[in-house]
């Protein structure tokens, strides 16, 4: 099984502040990484897909980087919102099984505040 | 585009009791999925179709658990009897096709307090 993990837990900011987060997962046959955020009482909304290694994301002030050789991503807010507090939740489909449901890690619960 | 509809939205059951959620996916999606976050975990998958197929079900507690798709389209989730520990949100999630490149479109999901 997949072993999805996400760093930190949680994280408290000021508005303003830029932050970043983990997702780690194992760097063998790796096909995609998917970003969601999921903010409370709405649906889950994907962020990015990447796939290459060195890929690059962006989305307003939320960017994204991938490392498979080593298996991890970056996600990073520049300037904090309030808005931007979230769960931000990352997945991968499991390594021998492309074609089947993405496992998800337990997500990092950004708060931020005004 | 409308999005993943999901219903109900909450629901209050007490243990040994039965219940229903219903998913209508994004129009032209053939893979559904159905996912249980307890709190404090990331989403499980319990089900994924393609099409009316099942695709995998390995994690739905048989037993208590049934899912249908009828004509590809809707889809109900079915809990009987319900247990305590069934206490999660359950999404509906819908893609395009069953790829890995495939984004997901999530429904608000459904909040099921057993007591």
């Amino acid at each position: 099984i997949l072993n999805v993990e996400q760093s930190p837990q949680s994280l408290h900011v000021q508005e303003g502040d830029s932050t970043n987060f983990t997702c780690s997962f194992p760097s063998s046959n790796f096909y995609a990484l998917h970003w969601y955020r999921w903010e409370t009482a709405k649906s889950p909304e994907a962020l990015f897909v990447m796939t290459l290694n060195g890929d690059e994301k962006k989305k307003g002030r939320i960017s994204a980087t991938l490392n498979t050789k080593e298996g991890y991503s970056y996600l990073y807010i520049k300037g904090s919102q309030p808005e931007d507090s979230a769960t931000y939740l990352c997945a991968l489909p499991p390594p021998n099984q492309a074609g089947t449901a993405l496992i998800f890690g337990k997500g990092t619960t950004l708060s931020v505040s005004s | 585009e409308a999005g993943v509809a999901q219903s109900p939205r909450y629901k209050i059951i007490e243990k040994r009791q039965s219940v229903a959620f219903w998913c209508n996916p994004i129009s032209g999606h053939a893979t559904l999925y159905w996912y249980q976050q307890i709190l404090g975990q990331g989403p499980k998958l319990l089900i994924q179709f393609q099409n009316n197929g099942v695709v995998d079900d390995s994690q739905l507690p048989k037993d208590r658990f049934s899912a249908e798709r009828l004509k590809g389209v809707d889809s109900t989730l079915k809990i009987q009897p319900a247990k305590l520990e069934d206490s999660a949100v359950y999404l509906c999630a819908s893609s395009l096709d069953q790829g890995f490149g495939y984004g997901y479109t999530f429904g608000s999901g459904t909040r099921l307090t057993v007591v």
